[in-house]
């Protein structure tokens, strides 16, 4: 079983609407999460941290289920530029604070 | 913010042939080195975790003697991917942590493609 798992998508969009998506990771122990934008053949710009509390960063919301051991992201009033793989990222202490990476959910914004 | 830079982003050797990708952070001090590489449509799959001055220590399954890496400074990591088989082709990224508040940067990542 992969460690970060995401439905690879894709997520085919309206412009203006909502788009929310999840990810699960089996480590219990995982301490810090966070949601990563990848565009096609660049490197991958973090979008936002999660914590424990849920947080908003604009149009976007990214939540934290720890019982479930699941984040989420929501996008509010999608643009064409949101246009990108979502790559859903954990890490913990034990294993030196490396970052381990989602499959990624793909987002296809359409007019 | 703190930039990484990576050189070269796309380069197409020969079978049989090693290439350097050279990571440079240019206003922080980058005491760990991650090196990534992922093939199409697939994730970032961790290759090998650098600290400044000491041995790299590779993930299963990626053979240490075949990429090598080098991180003799606070500000720069070399990955060189000898002997190179078409396998090999992939997009490699960096990702250095800055000593001082545990951030991430990526580098822009490097397209080898081995003909």
């Amino acid at each position: 079983r992969k460690e970060v798992e995401q439905d690879p998508g894709p997520f085919n969009v309206p412009e203006g609407a909502t788009v929310a998506f999840n990810c699960t990771y089996s480590n219990s122990a995982s301490q810090s999460f966070f949601w990563y934008r990848q565009d096609c053949r660049k490197e991958p710009k973090l979008l936002m941290s999660v914590y424990s509390s849920g947080n908003e960063d604009g149009r976007f919301t990214a939540q934290l289920n720890r019982a479930s051991q699941y984040i989420s992201l929501l996008i509010r009033d999608s643009k064409l530029s949101d246009s990108a793989t979502y790559l859903c990222v954990v890490s913990h202490k034990a294993a030196g604070n490396k970052l381990t990476f989602g499959g990624g959910t793909r987002v296809l914004v359409k007019p | 913010g703190a930039v990484v830079s990576q050189h070269p982003s796309r380069v197409i050797c020969k079978s049989g042939t090693s290439v350097k990708i050279e990571c440079r952070s240019l206003d922080f001090q980058a005491t760990t080195m991650f090196w990534y590489r992922q093939f199409p449509k697939q994730s970032l799959m961790l290759m090998a975790t650098s600290n400044e001055g000491s041995k790299a220590t590779y993930e299963q399954g990626v053979e240490k003697d075949k990429f090598l890496i080098n991180h003799a400074s606070l500000t720069l990591s070399t990955l060189t991917v000898t002997s190179a088989h078409p396998e090999d082709s992939s997009f490699y990224i960096c990702s250095a942590r800055d000593s001082g508040n545990y951030d991430y940067t990526f580098g822009s990542g490097t397209r080898l493609t081995v003909v």
